[in-house]
């Protein structure tokens, strides 16, 4: 099916753990975006990518590291989970006028 | 600080009624906005869109722009107890590549 998918959808992982949450989109959209939300804070942009190969911060990418070896995928990588990770992670692709959303992921962080 | 603001809400209206969401935003050089859904636990869902000034309609809903007021209204007639969701308003920034998210409103939409 054409769209955008994030998997796990669920994750509950220890302290200092490295967890990898995938995005993969069959649109070819260039644009690609990490999002976390929590309750008080809205939509927080973490990383995005113009393109394989480009990449760059958002408003809150310490502690994440992203890649885009393919325009389909975008991985983000929690290189050193803490507590403070614990959220709702979202990924979104952007066609020609308009942004949407994967399902998200439920990250613990424990 | 490119800025999107909305009133939390919650903002609670009778069903049939006119439930009327706004969003000011501070940069002037957004040219589009964007309506998003949210429901409890799933994510957001693109309902409208809005490049110039003046209204948009899609069905129940109508979008309003107002670029020397920089605000925007979502109107949503007819209000049905499912609109009961988080609407979040969204502005475009960087040369159209990026969006920024106001908090968003709460609506619920009471039987």
């Amino acid at each position: 099916d054409a769209g955008i998918t994030q998997s796990p959808r669920y994750k509950i992982t220890e302290t200092g753990r490295q967890v990898t949450l995938m995005c993969h989109q069959t649109w070819s959209h260039s644009y690609m975006f990490w999002y976390r939300q929590d309750l008080g804070h809205g939509l927080r942009l973490i990383y995005y990518s113009a393109a394989a190969d480009i990449t760059d911060k958002g408003e809150v990418p310490d502690g994440y590291v992203v890649s885009r070896s393919k325009t389909e995928n975008f991985p983000l990588t929690l290189e050193s989970a803490t507590r403070s990770q614990t959220s709702v992670y979202f990924c979104a692709s952007r066609g020609p006028y308009e942004q949407y959303f994967g399902p998200g992921t439920r990250l613990t962080v424990t | 600080q490119k800025e999107v603001e909305q009133n939390s809400g919650p903002l609670s209206v009778p069903e049939g009624a006119i439930a009327s969401l706004n969003c000011t935003y501070s940069d002037r050089g957004s040219q589009s906005f964007f309506w998003y859904r949210q429901y409890s636990g799933k994510s957001p869902e693109l309902i409208m869109s809005i490049y110039s000034n003046g209204d948009k309609e899609d069905g129940r809903f109508t979008a309003q722009l107002n670029k020397a007021s920089q605000y925007v209204s979502l109107l949503i007639r007819d209000s049905q107890p499912s609109d009961s969701a988080t609407y979040l308003c969204a502005g475009v920034y960087n040369a159209g590549n990026m969006l920024t998210f106001g908090g968003g409103t709460r609506l619920m939409v009471k039987p």
